[in-house]
């Protein structure tokens, strides 16, 4: 069984600054991983997502996000924030199956804090 | 368009009652999914159906079932809800197994 741990319940950062959340997986087998945003009484967007070849990945908003299979780690970056990223980052993995309807094994989520 | 839809967006209701949330999808998608969000934002797979097979079935009660009509739309009967069951509920969609999922904006289920 695979699951993800999200280092930082909160992490706040000033506007302009780096952002990174932190994100460590185990998984038997080669993962398929995934960053989502929620934002306020909203439902999940994908942020960006890592299946396989190149290991850095990049996804919308300006976030980008490397794969180390050495670290296990899957961490999301920004270089610069801007307070609309205040929002709930969630770190997700599945095992692609063949075909099959594997449902995502979800951290337990990171709250942004953007400060002006 | 919404891709992912479910309705109603808010359901309050009381102990012991049955209730359904429906979902529908509009991007052509395989396989659905119900997701359950806790009052800590903690996400957890209940269910997945690939093509009307129901594919994931995760240590919830009995009192859940879904029910998928067809390929565009799995619903989630609730019975006999319990204070436990509050929560807020998604919809989720993905082409096959291991794409990214795309989601519903959420059921908020309130019991008293």
């Amino acid at each position: 069984a695979q699951s993800v741990t999200q280092l930082g319940s909160h992490v706040s950062v000033s506007e302009g600054a780096l952002v990174l959340l932190r994100c460590n997986y185990s998984s038997s087998v080669p993962p398929y991983l995934f960053w989502y945003v929620q934002y306020p009484n909203q439902g999940l967007q994908l942020l960006l997502k890592y299946t396989t070849g190149a290991t850095l990945v990049k996804g919308i908003n300006g976030f980008e996000a490397e794969f180390k299979k050495s670290e296990t780690s899957f961490h999301l970056t920004k270089p610069s924030a801007h307070m609309s990223d205040a929002a709930e980052y969630f770190c997700a993995v599945t095992l692609y199956s063949g075909g099959g309807a594997d449902g995502l094994t979800f951290g337990k989520g990171t709250h942004l804090i953007i400060q002006p | 368009d919404t891709a992912v839809s479910q309705t109603p967006k808010y359901l309050v209701t009381q102990m012991g009652n049955d209730k359904s949330i429906k979902c529908e999808q509009n991007l052509g998608h395989d396989t659905m999914y119900w997701y359950k969000q806790d009052s800590k934002k903690f996400l957890k797979i209940m269910f997945s159906y690939n093509n009307k097979e129901l594919i994931i079935n995760e240590t919830v009660p009995n009192r859940f079932s879904p029910k998928s009509p067809d390929k565009a739309h799995l619903n989630l009967h609730i019975n006999s809800l319990e204070l436990g069951d509050s929560a807020v509920y998604f919809c989720a969609s993905s082409q096959e197994g291991g794409k990214p999922q795309h989601f519903g904006d959420g059921t908020r289920l309130s019991i008293l």
